[in-house]
């Protein structure tokens, strides 16, 4: 079993669509944070979230950390084909130098 | 200038072969790692460095061996190669180690073992 689960982990669906994916564990997390892999290359950081009940927005992505910081989800309005990609979530302690990643949901956007 | 940069980026090699993955970042960050992604794109931390120390070491097999000469720099040498080693292969860096910080990730290193 892995420590952050992510669902769905297949979504596919039109251009200009709304959708959340989600990434849940039973650990509590001192951050959170999403990153978006494109075919190829490594995974890049989209946002980082420390506070239980936080809400970040990046153009059209909407980031939440659950409020006993154990899970988050991320919301993509009107996605576009570019949105495609392996969005991972990653949480993390204080104390030490440990990221665990989640297995990730692999979004595509048709046009 | 790539922040973060493995070599080779591909490699195929047979079962028994020793063979390294050099990384090297120019960031000037203290905390390097090495992430194991399998087909599945599971992503699994194997080793954490700060400053030239070990702070993470998971269950990997000690045909593995990360050695790190200098901060801005974290090899990986693996020997004896199987099967089951085929993966990406992602060195990464921090500012620092611990919850919060921005990892910055090199390519990926694709090992193919045949």
């Amino acid at each position: 079993t892995q420590l952050l689960e992510q669902s769905p982990q297949f979504l596919s669906i039109q251009e200009g669509e709304n959708l959340t994916v989600y990434c849940n564990s039973s650990s509590v997390f001192s951050s959170l944070q999403w990153y978006r892999q494109e075919p190829g290359e490594g995974p890049v950081l989209l946002v980082t979230v420390v506070t239980g009940g936080e809400v970040k927005k990046l153009k059209r992505l909407t980031f939440q950390f659950g409020d006993a910081r154990k899970d988050s989800s991320l919301h993509i309005t009107a996605a576009q084909p570019g949105d495609t990609g392996l969005y991972l979530c990653a949480g993390g302690w204080s104390n030490n130098n440990d990221m665990r990643f989640g297995a990730g949901t692999r979004l595509t956007v048709k046009p | 200038d790539t922040a973060v940069s493995q070599t080779p980026k591909y490699l195929v090699t047979q079962m028994g072969n020793d063979k390294s993955i050099k990384c090297e970042q120019n960031l000037g960050h203290d905390t390097m790692y090495w992430y194991k992604q399998d087909s599945k794109k599971f992503l699994k931390i194997m080793f954490s460095y700060n400053n030239k120390e070990l702070i993470i070491n998971e269950t990997v097999p000690n045909r593995f061996s990360p050695k790190s000469p200098d901060k801005a720099h974290l090899n990986l040498h693996i020997n004896s190669l199987e099967l089951g080693d085929s993966a990406v292969y992602f060195c990464a860096s921090s500012l620092r180690g611990g919850s919060g910080n921005t990892i910055y990730f090199g390519e990926g290193s694709w090992l193919t073992v045949v």
